[in-house]
């Protein structure tokens, strides 16, 4: 198994260029959710997804967009970049609701919002 | 407010002493902790999980305690080596939801 696969890596936007964070996995997981990390402030959650055509607000919601398809894919839209997303970006992925389970985190993407 | 709180200095100890390392929390009522180790330029790890009910759990060198009247978590390495060095990240649900709330995380150095 891959596990949880984020691209790209690194990426590099001007402010108002839009894009899409890709992260996919390949574990049957059907939670997934996408997080923020900024220097002292910790994991933020952006917003996530309890299965296929259902995704929900986390903490930090706004200036990001999200759908889920398919269970192996999330993707994460930034529909008009401003430097305050300048951040690095988790996806993660557990089996189910219950707060037992594991999050499997991908590499993250590193974006600079200039 | 609710808040986690993780020593946000850096820890140092010597190879082969006990690292502690606190996350303590306000205005939560978790039913579920987890400690993640995160390395540098990688995503988190999960280690461990507690459940409110549990005083504590033990995996290998690693052992969790979690006190629900202190509203706080203690993360355990007995017996540090140099690869235990990264940082620790604990995670706590928000009123029973899948919507975990992490802390800030503490770095934590072992010296060879």
């Amino acid at each position: 198994n891959a596990g949880v696969t984020q691209t790209p890596k690194f990426q590099v936007l001007k402010t108002g260029q839009s894009m899409t964070l890709q992260c996919a996995q390949d574990m049957n997981h059907e939670y997934m959710s996408w997080y923020r990390q900024d220097p002292g402030m910790g994991l933020r959650l952006i917003h996530y997804s309890v299965g296929a055509g259902i995704t929900d607000q986390g903490e930090v919601p706004n200036g990001y967009n999200v759908s889920r398809s398919t269970t192996e894919d999330f993707p994460l839209r930034l529909l008009s970049a401003a430097p305050s997303q300048t951040s690095v970006y988790f996806c993660a992925s557990s089996y189910s609701d219950r707060s037992t389970d594991t999050q499997y985190f991908g590499p993250g993407t590193r974006l600079t919002v200039l | 407010s609710q808040k986690i709180e993780q020593n946000s200095e850096a820890l140092n100890i010597q190879e082969g002493k006990t690292a502690t390392l606190t996350c303590n929390y306000t205005n939560y009522s978790p039913a579920y902790l987890q400690w993640y180790r995160q390395d540098p330029g990688r995503g988190p790890v999960f280690l461990l999980l507690i459940r409110e009910n549990e005083k504590e759990k033990r995996k290998e060198r690693l052992k969790v305690t979690f006190d629900t009247t202190l509203k706080q978590s203690l993360f355990h390495i007995t017996a540090s080596q140099p690869a235990d060095s990264a940082t620790y990240l604990c995670a706590l649900d928000s009123s029973g939801t899948y919507k975990y709330i992490f802390g800030t995380g503490t770095r934590l150095k072992v010296l060879a």
